[in-house]
């Protein structure tokens, strides 16, 4: 079975420009969640999808923002990039219900650079 | 507000059994603890999961006493290949009652021949 895939690996962007990531699940898994990691805050929640609703948000701006499509892949956005948005994003995802209780799978990130 | 705590980094030789403890208050009362492992360029994969007392599987065991402030994952026999980051997780609710998940800031595990 493959693994989760994220779409790019790598991506550099400069300020002020917006930027979508891509995260396709392990087949058969229904709850997408998404990661941001920086050698300074460590990993944080971004948000959790489970059948196209976003279930639980973490403390991040309004500019950034996801969506699940039927298939359960799910994409990320951020908008209007600052230099801190430099990170690593992970996308995770599990079989069902919410990733406290369950497994989850992470995929290998995709590299956001902002210049 | 949901803290974990877990040690920055630690050593320890080929074949030792290795303790990492987290503290984590604030703990929703029934979520979870689960501990992930990272190596360099890649996710963090799944190691255990836990809610109370002693959980066993094939490569650790999770120790969380009775009030779940903290835990403690234990790895029998380490070796150079268990050279990595370790970070718990769990969940809490926010000022806002909104839930989250809370990562543990990781503990670089270092093992020597």
């Amino acid at each position: 079975k493959a693994g989760v895939t994220q779409t790019p690996r790598y991506l550099i962007k400069t300020r002020g420009q917006q930027v979508t990531l891509s995260c396709s699940p392990i087949s058969g898994h229904r709850s997408v969640s998404w990661y941001q990691q920086t050698p300074g805050q460590g990993l944080q929640f971004l948000f959790e999808y489970f059948s196209e609703t976003q279930r639980n948000k973490g403390n991040f701006p309004g500019r950034f923002s996801g969506r699940q499509f039927s298939n359960s892949r799910s994409e990320m956005n951020v908008s209007t990039l600052e230099l801190g948005d430099s990170a690593l994003y992970l996308c995770a995802s599990s079989l069902s219900g919410t990733p406290r209780y369950n497994e989850q799978f992470f995929g290998p990130g995709t590299r956001l650079t902002v210049l | 507000l949901a803290k974990t705590t877990q040690p920055i980094s630690m050593d320890s030789y080929e074949g030792q059994e290795v303790n990492i403890t987290c503290s984590h208050n604030n703990i929703a009362t029934n979520d979870y603890i689960t501990w992930y492992q990272q190596f360099p360029s890649q996710g963090p994969r799944f190691i255990i999961q836990g809610y109370k007392t002693k959980v066993t599987n094939e490569v650790a065991s999770l120790f969380i006493p009775a009030d779940r402030k903290s835990s403690t994952l234990s790895l029998p026999r380490v070796s150079l290949s268990d050279t990595a980051v370790y970070y718990c997780l769990v969940g809490a609710r926010g000022l806002d009652s909104n839930y989250q998940l809370i990562w543990g800031a990781g503990t670089k595990l270092i093992i020597k021949p």
